[in-house]
């Protein structure tokens, strides 16, 4: 059974672009929410869809933004780039909304 | 304000010692309790999950225990060995609202 993919695993921005993170979850699961970690802080909940529709969200500027396709696979978006979006972009999927969370490796985020 | 913290934040023991972590929430009503597991730039991974019901939950060497009472949980580990090594992380899965609540980790070394 394949586990959450996420894609790339690395990326190198300059400031001002805009990025897209790609996560397919396991194959069943319906919720995906995303997380951002950065050095020194811990996981900081991004937001969460479940059946193409977002259910919660973070506490994040409106420059991150997700979306959930019909298969569930789902992408986060960030716009005009920051130094401070360098982060470890994780992505876990779930069965249901609170059922055992998978993540995957994760995505490095470099902003120069 | 649903919270989790976690101490110590960071802990060093030698290779074959136990250790115990702890997690003091601050959630309720909530529907589980996890522990998870983040080696270096990677996601994390799933120890042990343990319902508002139960008191002890085991995997190899890792024990959890959870006292809703107290709202307190402790993650045992026996043994350690050098792959321990990782953070780890306690997960909150409150009744209402954000689907997960996490702690901000303990980092683990266990030096040979």
């Amino acid at each position: 059974k394949a586990g959450v993919t996420q894609t790339p695993r690395y990326l190198i921005k300059t400031r001002g672009q805009q990025v897209t993170l790609s996560c397919s979850p396991i194959s069943g699961h319906r919720s995906v929410s995303w997380y951002q970690q950065t050095p020194g802080q811990g996981l900081q909940f991004l937001f969460e869809y479940f059946s193409e529709t977002q259910r919660n969200k973070g506490n994040f500027p409106g420059r991150f933004s997700g979306r959930q396709f019909s298969n569930s696979r789902s992408e986060m978006n960030v716009s005009t780039l920051e130094l401070g979006d360098s982060a470890l972009y994780l992505c876990a999927s779930s069965f249901s909304r609170q059922g055992e969370a998978f993540f995957g490796q994760g995505t490095r985020l470099t902003v120069v | 304000k649903n919270q989790v913290e976690q101490s110590p934040q960071s802990l060093i023991i030698l290779e074959g010692k136990n250790c115990t972590l702890q997690c003091n929430y601050t959630v309720s009503p909530f529907s589980n309790l996890r522990w998870y597991k983040q080696d270096t730039g990677r996601g994390p991974v799933s120890l042990t999950i343990m319902t508002f019901s139960e008191n002890t939950k085991s995997n190899g060497r890792y024990t959890a225990t959870l006292d809703a009472d107290t709202k307190q949980s402790s993650l045992h580990i026996t043994a350690s060995q050098l792959s321990d090594s990782a953070s780890y992380i306690c997960v909150v899965t409150p009744n209402y609202g954000q689907n997960f609540v996490f702690g901000p980790g303990t980092r683990l070394s266990v030096l040979p």
